[in-house]
């Protein structure tokens, strides 16, 4: 397995609080994303970067935001929770463009109450 | 709305038979990606086809990019329980910029 993980892997929260989860790599790919999987919609795309400070919008960016100040770590941030943000959210890197083959992380389990 | 769309949803497959999943798109692909889960795991890389009828094999794994680009399947034989878990096709056309996933077929076996 690439060397990606993500912190928390669990966590519960409450309505209306901020909420920062944390990918890390090892492996210096210059492509990162944040994804949320949820039954019956897949994987969808919440942000990617590609590079560092060189962040954009996915399909479902609404209510997050994320940030890249190092080429390892990429945080996405719920600035208020909400329970539709509740959710099994992925962080994968790739080493060239969008095209490329992704490697994903454990994912992190996140619900909000 | 989905632009990638996977049938069938959900798959029982018995033990040592074949079964196909397919992938499809209406627009043209530049590439696709196939992505296996293992329950309670994460996505893990399997293959990617870029040209036109382009076939490919991972041991019993069967991978095919239709000739219009705008399709593709997945073919298992003889089923293993090891085969178990949901299987994933990833697109990416110019007019999309970024790869786009389909909801996945979930594959289950019984011995």
């Amino acid at each position: 397995d690439a060397g990606i993980t993500q912190s928390p892997r669990h966590k519960v929260t409450e309505t209306g609080t901020p909420v920062t989860l944390r990918c890390h790599q090892t492996e210096n790919h210059r492509y990162m994303y944040w994804y949320r999987q949820d039954p019956g919609h897949g994987l969808r795309l919440i942000h990617y970067s590609y590079g560092v400070k060189d962040t954009d919008k996915g399909e479902v960016s609404d209510g997050y935001s994320v940030s890249r100040s190092k080429t390892e770590d990429f945080l996405l941030t719920l600035e208020s929770a909400t329970s539709s943000q509740t959710s099994v959210y992925f962080c994968a890197i790739s080493e060239r463009d969008v095209s490329y083959e992704q490697y994903f992380g454990p994912g992190t389990r996140l619900t909000v109450t | 709305g989905q632009q990638v769309m996977q049938i069938p949803q959900y798959q029982h497959v018995q033990e040592g038979e074949d079964f196909t999943t397919y992938c499809n798109s209406s627009t043209t692909l530049s590439n696709i990606q196939w992505y296996k889960q293992r329950p309670g795991g994460h996505p893990v890389f399997l293959i990617q086809l870029v040209k036109s009828g382009e076939v490919k094999k991972q041991k019993r794994l069967t991978f095919q990019f239709g000739e219009a680009k705008k399709n593709s399947s997945l073919h298992i034989t003889a089923t293993q329980t090891t085969d178990v878990g949901t299987y994933f096709c990833a697109g990416r056309a110019d007019s999309w910029g970024k790869l786009q996933f389909g909801s996945g077929t979930q594959v289950v076996v019984t011995p």
